[in-house]
């Protein structure tokens, strides 16, 4: 158990809907960076928030967003989805450890989204 | 972040050492080698990292060669748990801990 959680596990939607994908981070860490992993993409990052502001952008798509509110939990909106979407979409937080920074990063489980 | 190249796919008998090479060739002084694996679409997990020193943990040791430009990461006794993709990552200090993931190195661990 990593300590970071993710919810939902699975979902189904529709072309065209939205989906908010949710992510606790480990307690105390104030990182947290989103990652999709398709078939034919592997792990991309998609972006990075430090302590609710956004540091680093990947390769996220427009009709994506994302934030990190003052609980330091964060969410992916996924918008206008069209099949391509269907990825698993992994949630990583990193802290620092015991005064030193490893930068290791802790990863969830990953919510695996389905477009029909 | 300097680019790695790892074999895509590897066997190993249990119970048995797995030596997974990785070469980063242009891999600059403040950038370092970190070892991440992922079993069957679960989350990535941590294993180990260096930077010039080898390194061992509870998990696995890490072997980087003294010019930097390769490295091995060893699993000593491989177990049928061990099968999963084994990714090897270049990170600079200054990219803020994000993670280039590559195509990684199937490893399937035998009976």
């Amino acid at each position: 158990d990593s300590g970071v959680t993710q919810t939902p596990k699975h979902l189904i939607t529709a072309t065209g809907q939205r989906v908010t994908l949710r992510c606790s981070p480990r307690s105390g860490d104030l990182s947290v960076y989103w990652y999709q992993q398709s078939l034919d993409q592997g792990l991309q990052f998609l972006i990075q928030y430090y302590n609710g502001e956004e540091r680093a952008k990947g390769n996220i798509l427009e009709r994506f967003s994302a934030q990190q509110f003052p609980d330091l939990h964060s969410e992916l909106n996924l918008s206008s989805l069209e099949l391509g979407d269907s990825a698993l979409y992994f949630c990583a937080s990193r802290g620092l450890a015991g005064g030193t920074n490893t930068g290791e990063l802790f990863f969830g489980e990953g919510s695996r989204l389905t477009v029909l | 972040d300097a680019k790695t190249t790892q074999p895509p796919s590897m066997d190993c008998a249990e119970g048995r050492a797995a030596n997974l090479p990785c070469n980063h060739s242009t891999i600059s002084g403040n950038e370092y080698v970190y070892w991440y694996r992922q079993i069957h679409s679960q989350g990535p997990q941590y294993i180990i990292h260096g930077l010039k020193n080898n390194e061992t943990n509870e998990m696995a040791s890490l072997i980087i060669t003294e010019d930097r430009k390769s490295s091995t990461l060893i699993l000593p006794h491989a177990t049928l748990r061990d099968t999963a993709v084994y990714y090897c990552i270049v990170r600079s200090l200054s990219n803020d801990y994000k993670l280039s993931f590559g195509a990684g190195t199937t490893v399937t661990v035998r009976a």
